[in-house]
């Protein structure tokens, strides 16, 4: 079963604008990680966040957490055409082993 | 260092028929998990094996297996395939099995399986 359900499922913005993702997961986390997928390919891993962090950066990219709400957000600043792609959050839940569960994704589409 | 590696990239089988991938991770990395992606169901855990021992498994049929060797190489197999098994079949390898740990998985590019 699905983690994560991740809002919007599909984002069309111009190059230079920002994207926000939301991830909401319903059980206690030890960590939230977010991949990009470019069409077909595999997922490369972006960033994680750990449970007791409430917001981490990397580069052009912004992750907040909140436990309480048990969510997430990941923004792109500055968006280029090459961010084009789908976004997927994943968690690691408490007491199921250490597996991470991915949610559905968000489809991103950067028009240059 | 060379990334995580699936061999085939491509595959069409036929329906009964079975198939096996494989997969092989990261220079050092012992875990080695497998996904299913799917357009309908999205990406969908199928099992992590370490140590040569499965230490997870998905909420899949018996028609799907797998097992590692001691060199960390990974197969799977599906026995007996239908066509809802096309799918984007993913492998993922870390240097260890817990991700409560904060460790990420490196994926491969992926096995398109069609199934006709």
């Amino acid at each position: 079963s699905q983690q994560g359900e991740e809002d919007p499922q599909a984002l069309s913005i111009q190059e230079g604008e920002n994207a926000t993702m939301n991830c909401s997961y319903k059980t206690s986390i030890n960590n939230l990680q977010w991949y990009r997928q470019n069409s077909g390919r595999g997922l490369v891993h972006l960033i994680l966040i750990r449970s007791n962090e409430r917001e981490k950066h990397s580069g052009r990219l912004r992750v907040t957490l909140d436990t309480s709400k048990k969510s997430s957000s990941l923004l792109i600043t500055a968006s280029r055409a090459a961010d084009t792609a789908s976004y997927f959050c994943a968690t690691v839940p408490y007491n199921q082993g250490g597996k991470l569960i991915f949610g559905q994704g968000t489809e991103l589409s950067v028009k240059p | 260092k060379a990334g995580v590696t699936q061999t085939p990239r491509y595959l069409i089988k036929t329906r009964g028929q079975q198939v096996t991938l494989s997969c092989s991770p990261i220079s050092g990395h012992r875990s080695v998990s497998w996904y299913q992606q799917t357009p309908g169901q999205g990406l969908q855990f199928l099992f992590e094996y370490f140590s040569e021992t499965q230490r997870n498994k998905g909420n899949f049929p018996g028609r799907f297996s797998g097992r590692q060797f001691s060199n960390s190489r990974s197969e799977m197999n599906v026995s007996t395939l239908e066509l809802g098994d096309s799918a984007l079949y993913l492998c993922a390898s870390s240097l260890g099995p817990d991700r409560s740990t904060n460790e990420k998985l490196f994926f491969g590019s992926g096995t398109q399986l069609s199934v006709l």
